[in-house]
């Protein structure tokens, strides 16, 4: 089956500053890569996606980046706030279930 | 609200017992998926339905476990003769294409 990990597993950084976090995947049938974003106690929630026939993707402070070749796509948060504190999860679909890596818990710092 | 509802909240129960969550999705989404999560972990799949047919199972999955989604909306996921291993988040997401939502959970513990 699909194997998604996850780095860093913590990440802190300024206010202000950009945060990025990479995810592997294995199988390359994967085609649709989501991240979710939880905060303590809450549901994860649905914050950006890409699919396999797209390389970037931005959605204001947020871009997403795929390298179907490498197997790896990224998360990147510019201009930092507090509220974007959380734990953030990336996930691979081949067209049925979804893996998800094993989280970045983010703290950024004001 | 319109998203994937998920009842009770939480659950303590004592080992041995069984217990039953149920999950609502989005009107009119066919896919609905179980996950579980522990803390400081991403969510495991447990199971996924497409309408009323349940069409992958994890090895996770042991036979203690059974879910149901019988007219294709609603589904519901026991947990037979509980185990302290069982404490958890369990998670429901549901979808209609390929967007995945998620609802609040519910959270196991077992005493």
């Amino acid at each position: 089956g699909e194997n998604v990990e996850q780095h860093p597993s913590t990440l802190s950084v300024q206010e202000g500053d950009s945060a990025v976090i990479k995810c592997t995947y294995s199988d390359s049938a994967s085609n649709y890569f989501p991240w979710y974003k939880q905060e303590l106690g809450k549901r994860p929630q649905l914050i950006i996606d890409i699919r396999s026939n797209v390389g970037e993707k931005k959605d204001q402070r947020i871009a997403v980046t795929l390298n179907k070749t490498a197997k790896h796509f990224s998360l990147h948060i510019t201009e930092t706030q507090p509220e974007d504190s959380a734990v953030y999860f990336c996930a691979a679909n081949t067209g049925n279930q979804f893996y998800f890596g094993t989280g970045t818990s983010l703290t950024v710092i004001p | 609200d319109t998203g994937v509802s998920q009842n009770p909240r939480h659950k303590i129960t004592k080992r041995g017992q069984n217990v039953t969550f149920r999950c609502d999705p989005i009107s009119e989404h066919n896919r609905l998926y179980w996950y579980r999560q522990t803390l400081g972990q991403g969510p495991e799949f447990l199971t996924y339905f497409q309408n009323e047919a349940q069409l992958e199972k994890s090895r996770l999955l042991s036979d203690r476990f059974s879910a149901e989604r019988p007219k294709g909306s609603f589904s519901t996921l026991e947990i037979q003769r509980t185990e302290q291993g069982d404490s958890a988040m369990y998670l429901c997401a549901s979808s209609l294409l390929i967007e995945a939502f998620f609802g609040q959970g519910t959270r196991l513990t077992v005493v």
